[in-house]
């Protein structure tokens, strides 16, 4: 298997549940990011990780919180989310920090 | 703040047409890069330009990084329905941080 892959692909869920976004590359890529794509705004980077470590974190609210066990996983944790953080998540990776992405196809989410 | 403004928002056009949508900026970028992101889909990178006046094609794309290197632009020939999706510019600028546009949403008609 090759590129970025996330799972799930669409998740629902209520403002109370905690649940976990996946992210997986298999490009031997050493920085992975996670965004949030929401209509009528521009792509909204969340976190930066570079060899593991997070580099970058865009004033994101602390009921994301992301984990980075290895260079070639990336996970985000969602707890008590609200409405308005329906949108489309997606993950990305480069070879190093800051240059061109490959993107996943992303994880729909939807909170009720 | 840096911002990319891209132009314009919304296009549709009928298939065989060309077009050319914008990337534009007050700063100045190290590198600009150009995504295609169809529905339901991650945006796929088509390009990276880097020098000032750099030209760089693509079958019937061509990119422009703008000579002071604050502006992009994509010109498409002969548009074809495989053509439609959002197109994202992208910008690294001199901290190296990348910052996206809103993108141009392009709808090619059969």
């Amino acid at each position: 298997e090759t590129g970025v892959t996330q799972t799930p692909r669409h998740l629902v869920m209520g403002m109370t549940n905690k649940k976990s976004l996946k992210c997986e590359q298999h490009l031997g890529h050493n920085a992975m990011y996670w965004y949030k794509q929401s209509a009528k705004k521009p792509l909204e980077l969340m976190f930066v990780y570079s060899l593991e470590e997070r580099v970058e974190n865009n004033s994101v609210p602390s009921r994301f919180s992301p984990e980075c066990p290895n260079s070639s996983h990336l996970f985000l944790h969602l707890h008590t989310l609200q409405p308005e953080d329906s949108a489309l998540y997606l993950c990305a990776s480069s070879q190093d920090p800051n240059q061109p992405q490959h993107f996943g196809d992303g994880t729909r989410l939807s909170i009720l | 703040t840096q911002l990319l403004e891209q132009s314009p928002q919304f296009l549709s056009i009928q298939e065989g047409e060309n077009l050319t949508v914008y990337c534009n900026s007050s700063s100045v970028f190290s590198s600009l890069q150009w995504y295609r992101q169809e529905p339901g889909e991650g945006p796929v990178l088509l390009v990276t330009v880097v020098t000032g006046g750099e030209v760089k094609k693509l079958k019937r794309l061509t990119f422009q990084f703008g000579d002071a290197r604050k502006d992009s632009s994509l010109h498409i020939t002969a548009a074809q329905t495989g053509d439609t999706g959002l197109y994202l510019c992208a910008g690294a600028n001199r901290d190296d941080k990348i910052i996206f546009g809103k993108g141009t949403r392009l709808h090619i008609l059969p």
